[in-house]
């Protein structure tokens, strides 16, 4: 079965910062990854995805994640990272025959202005 | 564009009571999702439905049942409330014939018992 864990519990930041956040999964067949992000008191919302081809992806927000097949992980980046950023992090992959997700247990990113 | 709704947003039930939580899918979409997190958790899958039936079973304590309507929209069944069960349910749902991994979440119900 899937499973995904996050290392980073809690990432405190400085604006302009450079951000990585780590992600692992566990093989369990087609590898389908995600990156979730919830503001505040809001839903979860879609970052990125990884299906298949370019290992390299580009989301929404200038994020971007790696893809790196011999390591198991899938790692959220972003070069400079703002106020506004500040959120919960959700690595997920897909888990089950009909397609529901399977979260990490979330990295909460506080950036300080 | 038509995002998944939730009703309703909050609800607030005392031990022992039961709960209705309703998900309206996207248009056209025909597969729901329903997660529970829990405070300061991640979110766990709880039930999932494809065309009105059962399609996959996660988490779902015995105390709640779910099902998808011929309209597609899902309502989920929660009795016999704990305290526990304070949390933020999503629904999300995915298209018709589109990859498992395309879903669409709502903006939950925030679900406290007292």
């Amino acid at each position: 079965a899937q499973s995904v864990s996050q290392h980073n519990h809690h990432v405190i930041l400085s604006e302009a910062a450079s951000l990585e956040l780590g992600c692992n999964y566990s093989y369990g067949g087609t590898v389908n990854l995600f990156w979730y992000v919830q503001y505040p008191g809001q839903h979860l919302q879609l970052l990125l995805k990884y299906f298949s081809g370019d290992p390299l992806v580009k989301g929404i927000k200038g994020f971007e994640a790696e893809f790196i097949k011999s390591k198991f992980s899938f790692n959220l980046r972003k070069p400079s990272v703002q106020w506004s950023d500040t959120a919960e992090y959700f690595c997920a992959a897909y888990g089950g025959s009909q397609g529901n997700l399977i979260f990490g247990k979330g990295t909460k990113l506080s950036v300080k202005p | 564009a038509a995002g998944v709704i939730q009703s309703p947003r909050h609800l607030i039930k005392e031990k022992r009571e039961t709960a209705t939580l309703k998900c309206y899918p996207i248009p056209r979409h025909d597969t729901v999702y329903w997660y529970q997190q829990g405070p300061g958790q991640d979110p766990q899958f709880l039930i999932s439905f494809y065309e009105k039936m059962q399609s996959d079973k996660g988490s779902i304590p015995d105390r709640f049942s779910a099902q998808q309507f011929s309209d597609y929209h899902s309502e989920l069944n929660m009795s016999s409330l704990e305290l526990g069960d304070s949390a933020l349910y999503f629904c999300a749902s995915r298209g018709r014939g589109g990859p498992p991994y395309e879903q669409y979440f709502g903006p939950g119900t925030r679900l406290t018992v007292t």
